[in-house]
């Protein structure tokens, strides 16, 4: 059971825009702890997509977006593409585990 | 470009302690940043395991703080993770990260490609 709580499957059609959820409490997000979010395919190396709830790193397309409210924390892809198919993390900081608290992954269909 | 690079045994017995190397390339471990382990178990989701700061100082995840140690190798650029006494639960992908900021605001950038380490008999 994870800290954080993501869908474990999202779907979209190409050039959709989909979300992925990623919530928390008041021990993490809630309590203002920045969130950071990774695309993951397995086999590779992750790859940092957000950091700091809605920054992205240099060469991340913009279809990429970030944003935090409250508890939880939410990453949009918009113009899905066949290449966003992977598995997607969210990350944050719990007080009461007093460490680096992880989402358990959102799968990412591009149908 | 910055490049990380797990290595070490793939296979653990139950009881011994679990070594794994990260060798980085494209930067010096021992300018700036965190260097840090994660791992997945399989079908699980990432857990932090701890992570070694360039001056030395080194924090880890409370659950797994009594069996963890991460070190540095300034000269061979490299940094190390030994995990004692595992069990089959210690089974997962194992990777090592850079990592900006103190843990509260930690983020992780660059990933190597990780390192399925098994633990059986």
């Amino acid at each position: 059971q994870s800290v954080l709580t993501q869908p474990p499957s999202v779907s979209g059609a190409p050039g959709q825009r989909v979300t992925i959820s990623c919530t928390g409490s008041s021990s993490n997000i809630g309590a203002g702890y920045d969130v950071h979010w990774y695309q993951h395919l397995p086999g590779t190396a992750p790859k940092l997509l957000i950091y700091g709830n809605s920054n992205r790193p240099s060469g991340v397309p913009d279809r990429f977006s970030g944003s935090k409210s409250g508890t939880s924390a939410s990453l949009a892809i918009t113009g899905l593409q066949g290449e966003d198919e992977a598995d997607y993390y969210c990350q944050s900081y719990d007080s009461s585990v007093s460490g680096v608290v992880f989402g358990g992954g959102t799968k990412l269909s591009v149908l | 470009q910055v490049q990380l690079q797990e290595s070490g045994p793939g296979l653990v017995k139950p009881s011994e302690t679990l070594s794994l190397t990260c060798t980085v390339s494209g930067y010096s471990i021992s300018s700036d940043y965190y260097w840090d382990w994660i791992r997945q178990p399989p079908g699980k989701g990432l857990e932090w395991i701890g992570s070694i700061y360039h001056g030395g100082s080194t924090y880890y995840n409370p659950s797994l703080k009594s069996r963890v140690t991460i070190s540095l190798d300034t000269s061979r650029n490299h940094f190390s993770l030994k995990l004692s006494s595992v069990t089959a639960a210690d089974t997962a992908i194992y990777y090592c990260a850079r990592a900006r900021g103190p843990t509260i605001r930690r983020w992780f950038d660059p990933w190597g490609q990780g390192t399925l380490v098994t633990v059986s008999s």
